[in-house]
């Protein structure tokens, strides 16, 4: 069965630092990865998904940025966090066909202080 | 732009009603749906999937479909207080050549004793 694994759990971070967030995937190959960020009370904003290895699609302009190295990873970066950036991020997979639901990681908890 | 509408309420029930709760989206081109069921401060989890018009039964929660009118619903029967949560409505369709996901911002639900 598919697991995705997501860390850390939860982070408090100076304005002006770098982020990086990481999620890997086990139990398939070749997944469709999402992240996506909710702000307090929100729904499910989506950031990035990626479809392979360097493949990545920003539905956002932020000031944010993902990378893909790996088949089963995807990173979530910043070169330098704002206020507005805090949020519960998470990581998802998706198949590429149409028909499967989302498995979800468990979510990082990020306060930009 | 895709767009999926939930009322973010909080709907009210209390212990043993039935909950009701609604979703719309606006692209007629959607082919699944996923009623996803989130704890604060949790990720999200899958409670239904759906998609053919008309209903689906699984235990206490039934999914119902129209595509010609571009809705889905969740009904939960004898809710309960461990029912209280966030539930997200989720749909996929055809996006740039990929399933891309959409989910509404959710629906609060507080089940009283």
């Amino acid at each position: 069965s598919q697991t995705i694994h997501q860390w850390p759990a939860t982070l408090v971070q100076p304005v002006g630092s770098p982020l990086s967030l990481e999620c890997t995937v086990e139990g398939t190959s070749n997944p469709n990865l999402y992240w996506y960020r909710q702000a307090a009370g929100r729904g499910l904003q989506l950031l990035f998904y990626s479809v392979g290895i360097g493949q990545i699609s920003s539905e956002v302009p932020q000031n944010l940025s993902a990378s893909r190295p790996q088949d089963r990873q995807f990173i979530l970066s910043s070169k330098k966090l704002l206020l507005s950036d805090s949020g519960f991020y998470l990581c998802a997979w998706w198949a590429s066909y149409r028909i499967t639901e989302a498995f979800f990681g468990q979510g990082t908890r990020l306060t930009v202080v | 732009q895709k767009e999926v509408e939930q009322n973010s309420g909080p709907l009210s029930v209390p212990e043993g009603a039935i909950a009701s709760l609604n979703c719309t989206y606006s692209d007629r081109g959607s082919q699944s749906f996923f009623w996803y069921r989130q704890y604060s401060g949790k990720s999200p989890e899958l409670i239904m999937s759906i998609y053919s018009n008309g209903d689906k039964e699984d235990g206490r929660f039934t999914a119902q479909l129209n595509k010609a009118s571009q809705y889905v619903s969740l009904l939960i029967r004898d809710s309960q207080p461990s029912d209280s949560a966030t539930y997200l409505c989720a749909v996929r369709g055809e996006w740039r050549g990929s399933y891309i996901p959409t989910f509404g911002r959710g629906t609060s639900l507080i089940v009283h004793p």
